[in-house]
C-alpha cells in the first residue's frame, strides 16, 4: 500500500475546470485509478493510468502522473453539475497471492459544482 | 460492460438476525471479489478478498465468523453478516476483478445499506 492522500473538498462553478489532487507513498505502485461515487451508490471506474505513463486523456478527463513526486491529478474540463460526487484516488501494488490487485484508497474528494 | 450487481440495496432488520448480501458479476468472470465497508464520509475499508473456490482472506480486525464470505462460482460471491448488531450498520460494497494482467481494474456493485435496529 498504502497511504493515499486527497484533499477532502473542492468547489467549482459550472463550465470551469476541476483539478483533484492525490499523493501516494508506495513507489512500487503499478496502476493508479480514479473512481467516482454518487450518493448512495457504488464506485464507478473513471480512468486509470499505468505508472510508466505521464498523462492520459479521455474526453473531458485528463490524468497527470508525476511518479518522482508520487502525485496524481484528475482534471475535469467543462465541469457540469452532474459531475458533483466524491472522487476516489486508488493505487495498486504488485502484491502476490490474495493481495494481487488489492486497491488502496484515499478518503475521497467531495466535488461540488455550482450552477 | 463489466457490470456488478449487488442485492439487496437496502436492508433494515432486527438485532440478532443474519443478513446475506449477494454480489454478481453479470458480464465477466470475477475470479477475485472484494468486500468493503464504508462509514459515512469515509473511504472504503477492505474487509476481505475472496478467490473463487478458495477461503476468503480477511483483513486484520475483521471477524471471519461474523462476516461469512462464500465465493462458490466465478460470478457470485455472498457476504453473510451473522447475528447482526447495531454496530454492524454500515454501507457494504463488493467489487469483482477478472483474471488477467495486473491492470485489470475492480468493478463495483452499487452497495448495500444495512441498518440494524
Amino acid at each position: 500500500g498504502e497511504d493515499v492522500e486527497q484533499s477532502l473538498f473542492l468547489s467549482v462553478r459550472e463550465g470551469d475546470s476541476s483539478v483533484i489532487n492525490c499523493t501516494y507513498t508506495d513507489s512500487s505502485s503499478t496502476y493508479l485509478y480514479w473512481y467516482k461515487q454518487e450518493p448512495g451508490a457504488g464506485l464507478q471506474l473513471l480512468t486509470y493510468i499505468f505508472s510508466n505513463m505521464d498523462m492520459k486523456q479521455d474526453q473531458r478527463l485528463t490524468v497527470l502522473l508525476n511518479k518522482k513526486d508520487k502525485h496524481l491529478s484528475l482534471r475535469i474540463a467543462d465541469t457540469q453539475t452532474g459531475d458533483s460526487a466524491i472522487y476516489f484516488c486508488a493505487e495498486s501494488s504488485p502484491g502476490r497471492g490474495s493481495t494481487l490487485g488489492r486497491l488502496y484508497f484515499g478518503r475521497g474528494t467531495q466535488l461540488t459544482v455550482w450552477p | 460492460g463489466a457490470v456488478v450487481s449487488q442485492h439487496p440495496s437496502w436492508v433494515i432488520c432486527k438485532s440478532g438476525t443474519s443478513v446475506k448480501i449477494e454480489c454478481r458479476s453479470l458480464d465477466f468472470q470475477a475470479t477475485t471479489m472484494f468486500w468493503y465497508r464504508q462509514f459515512p464520509k469515509q473511504s472504503l475499508m477492505l474487509m476481505a478478498t475472496s478467490n473463487e473456490g478458495s477461503k476468503a482472506t480477511y483483513e486484520q480486525g475483521v471477524e471471519k465468523d461474523k462476516f461469512l464470505i462464500n465465493h462458490a462460482s466465478l460470478t457470485l460471491s455472498t457476504l453473510t453478516v451473522t447475528s447482526a448488531h447495531p454496530e454492524d450498520s454500515s454501507f457494504y460494497i463488493c467489487s469483482g476483478r477478472e483474471l488477467g494482467p495486473v491492470n485489470q481494474p475492480q468493478h463495483f456493485g452499487d452497495g448495500t445499506r444495512l441498518s440494524i435496529l
